[in-house]
């Protein structure tokens, strides 16, 4: 029943690594998005993307690129890993047309040393 | 660009009491205002939404009411249990995009 599935539930990475985080969805959903979670802080919009090949910034995409070059998968790409991106990531994906929830992955915990 | 201020970020009831949680938000372009469950270690889950033509919406133990004019929305439970324990995230969404700007969070304890 699981229907957005991130690759990895736990990370680590060195400093300056390049780091992939996937994110696959199996309801045929246009529209995907990467947030952060941080205590305190909510979730944050890092990228999202309405198409594929289409990709918009978020709030805080500094640090981070995304790939989606099929309608199911949705990349985020840590570019040289610092300790400041250690988080939660969460993928979420939803439809286009009417005004509908997300549905979230379960979550990746990257810890960057 | 849209903001959205929940308040409080902690919030302890007792068991069977009522808890109520509450949004501002910036943009009054957004229309559409989901509230996500995250309970320990798991992925946040849509428990209610509401969209801007509406003033309130029940379902069973839980209510959200809107008002457009006042920029705010509020999450209500009544009869609270153990199993409501969790962190509440309101959000807002404008018409002209699919992405949502989210609170920053309540975490909820019911005590037994």
């Amino acid at each position: 029943d699981v229907k957005v599935t991130q690759s990895s539930r736990y990370l680590v990475k060195r400093t300056g690594e390049k780091v992939f985080l996937e994110c696959v969805q199996d309801m045929d959903h246009e529209n995907m998005f990467w947030y952060r979670q941080d205590p305190g802080l909510g979730l944050r919009l890092i990228y999202f993307s309405y198409d594929v090949k289409m990709k918009e910034k978020g709030d805080i995409p500094e640090g981070y690129s995304v790939s989606r070059e099929k309608k199911e998968r949705f990349s985020l790409i840590l570019e040289s890993a610092s300790t400041n991106q250690t988080s939660m990531y969460l993928c979420a994906s939803t439809l286009s047309g009417g005004n509908y929830g997300y549905t979230f992955g379960s979550g990746t915990r990257l810890t960057v040393v | 660009g849209e903001n959205v201020e929940q308040h409080p970020s902690t919030l302890s009831v007792q068991e069977g009491d009522s808890a109520v949680i509450k949004c501002t938000y910036s943009d009054s372009a957004s229309n559409y205002f989901p509230w996500y469950k995250q309970e320990l270690g798991k992925r946040p889950q849509l428990i209610i939404d509401i969209r801007s033509n509406v003033g309130e919406k029940k379902d069973q133990r839980i209510a959200v009411t809107l008002n457009k004019t006042a920029k705010h929305f509020s999450l209500h439970i009544t009869e609270t249990q153990p199993e409501d324990s969790a962190v509440y995230f309101c959000a807002a969404r404008m018409d002209s995009s699919y992405k949502l700007i989210f609170g920053s969070g309540t975490r909820l304890l019911v005590r037994p």
